[in-house]
């Protein structure tokens, strides 16, 4: 498809447990973003990856938060030792560079039990 | 830091009539604001953006207002209809090196009949 894509759209794991979860950007979209949004909360930035530079890793709220892009393409964020306030809604986005509107997939719910 | 403000109240509105949702801005001057709309389970969706040297900006029904001096965009919806029923997110630019988006926390618009 044209749009963002992200996988699984939900994920229950048990606490303790890792997960990866998946960007499929736009094809041509160097920039790259993650975020997290709990319910009825707004967006937290979490990583942002623009072709080759270095990641802004800023957001990351500890590091059992890891993610990488591969070929300027597909990302995955990996959460390690999963706690229960990780349960959220991550979502991932793209676009031209960074001062063009960004694309959003809709989402990873994550569960963790 | 830039500190970006909407009314995290519902706005509630009759079918037909029009929507006003306001985006307020503290310590900064930003070279443009974009809005976005988001459904419950799924990503934001960009809609406008609108420049500083622009004072209004139109699409469909849609209206954007920017106004520099009072730190405040102001976003229109006329002729409101059930399915404009969403949450509608405005966000600031990178500033300097930094690298993301700062999106305000939305505010949800109910259109009744």
């Amino acid at each position: 498809g044209a749009g963002v894509s992200q996988s699984p759209s939900n994920k229950v794991t048990e606490k303790g447990k890792d997960v990866e979860l998946r960007c499929d950007p736009i094809s041509g979209h160097t920039a790259l973003y993650w975020y997290r949004q709990s319910l009825g909360q707004g967006l937290e930035f979490l990583i942002y990856f623009q072709g080759n530079s270095a990641p802004d890793k800023s957001g990351l709220p500890s590091d059992r938060f890891s993610a990488e892009r591969t070929g300027g393409s597909v990302s995955t964020l990996t959460i390690q030792r999963t706690q229960q306030e990780d349960s959220a809604v991550y979502l991932c986005a793209s676009s031209r560079d960074r001062e063009e509107p960004q694309h959003f997939g809709d989402g990873t719910r994550l569960s963790i039990l | 830091s830039q500190k970006i403000e909407q009314n995290s109240e519902a706005l509630n509105i009759q079918e037909g009539k029009t929507a006003t949702l306001t985006c307020n801005y503290t310590n900064y001057s930003p070279a443009y604001l974009q809005w976005y709309r988001q459904d419950p389970g799924r990503g934001p969706v960009f809609l406008l953006l609108i420049r500083e040297n622009e004072k209004e900006k139109r699409k469909e029904r849609l209206k954007v207002t920017f106004d520099t001096t009072l730190k405040q965009s102001l976003f229109h919806i006329t002729a409101s209809q059930p399915a404009d029923s969403a949450t509608y997110l405005c966000a600031l630019p990178p500033t300097g090196t930094a690298s993301k988006l700062t999106f305000g926390t939305g505010t949800r618009l109910q259109v009744t009949l």
